[in-house]
């Protein structure tokens, strides 16, 4: 059983379309981290959210945490190209629980 | 350029091979990660150190062997692996075992393949 369910597993768009990634859990975490991996090379850490309910923006990507600090989104406005990649979810508990990974391309 | 180098970035080997993986970070970090991560899926916990302990084993098969000989190096020593242990070993960092809201610093993984 996935601890954290991530959607969806693919998602393939035009550029400038707008999208959004989600991430839920029946259990309540202390933290919330989004990562980004390309092909070749780690994940790379794009935002934590801690507090219930809290939006986080870096630039184009809106982040949200849910109240209940079970479920976020991603949402990405005017996906580019270099958008492309491997997201991942990442819940802190005792340690970092990965959700399944949202694969995402963007065609120019 | 990531802050936690891994080293070789390849590695073919065969099943009777012993080889070592090797990570490196210069972050002041008092943990240290090894993971798994096969293609197009998320990283898998194999070990944790914490200052230089081994804090959490995943339950890990012995032929792979974690060493952290000080608190910048980890290792991951392998002998008699299988062909389903061929994926991409990744090594992280953060500052403290304790994963309440610690980013983890990745690195960019050795693709090993098993003959």
């Amino acid at each position: 059983t996935q601890l954290l369910e991530q959607s969806p597993q693919f998602l393939s768009i035009q550029e400038g379309e707008n999208l959004t990634v989600y991430c839920n859990s029946s259990s309540v975490f202390s933290s919330l981290q989004w990562y980004r991996q390309e092909p070749g090379e780690g994940p790379v850490l794009l935002v934590t959210v801690v507090t219930g309910g809290e939006v986080k923006k870096l630039k184009r990507l809106t982040f949200q945490f849910g109240d209940a600090r079970k479920d976020s989104s991603l949402h990405i406005t005017a996906a580019q190209p270099g958008d492309t990649g491997l997201y991942l979810c990442a819940g802190s508990r005792n340690k970092l629980v990965f959700g399944a990974g949202t694969i995402l391309r963007v065609k120019s | 350029d990531t802050e936690v180098t891994q080293t070789p970035k390849h590695l073919v080997m065969g099943m009777t091979n012993k080889k070592s993986l090797k990570c490196e970070q210069h972050m002041g970090h008092r943990a240290m990660y090894w993971y798994k991560q096969k293609a197009k899926k998320p990283p898998e916990l194999m070990f944790v150190y914490s200052y230089e302990k081994l804090s959490i084993n995943e339950s890990v098969p012995s032929r792979f062997s974690p060493e952290c000989p000080n608190s910048s190096l980890l290792n991951l020593h392998l002998h008699a692996l299988q062909p389903e242990d061929s994926a991409l070993y990744l090594c992280a960092s953060s500052q403290t075992d304790r994963a309440l809201n610690q980013p983890q610093h990745f690195g960019d993984g050795t693709r090993l393949s098993i003959l």
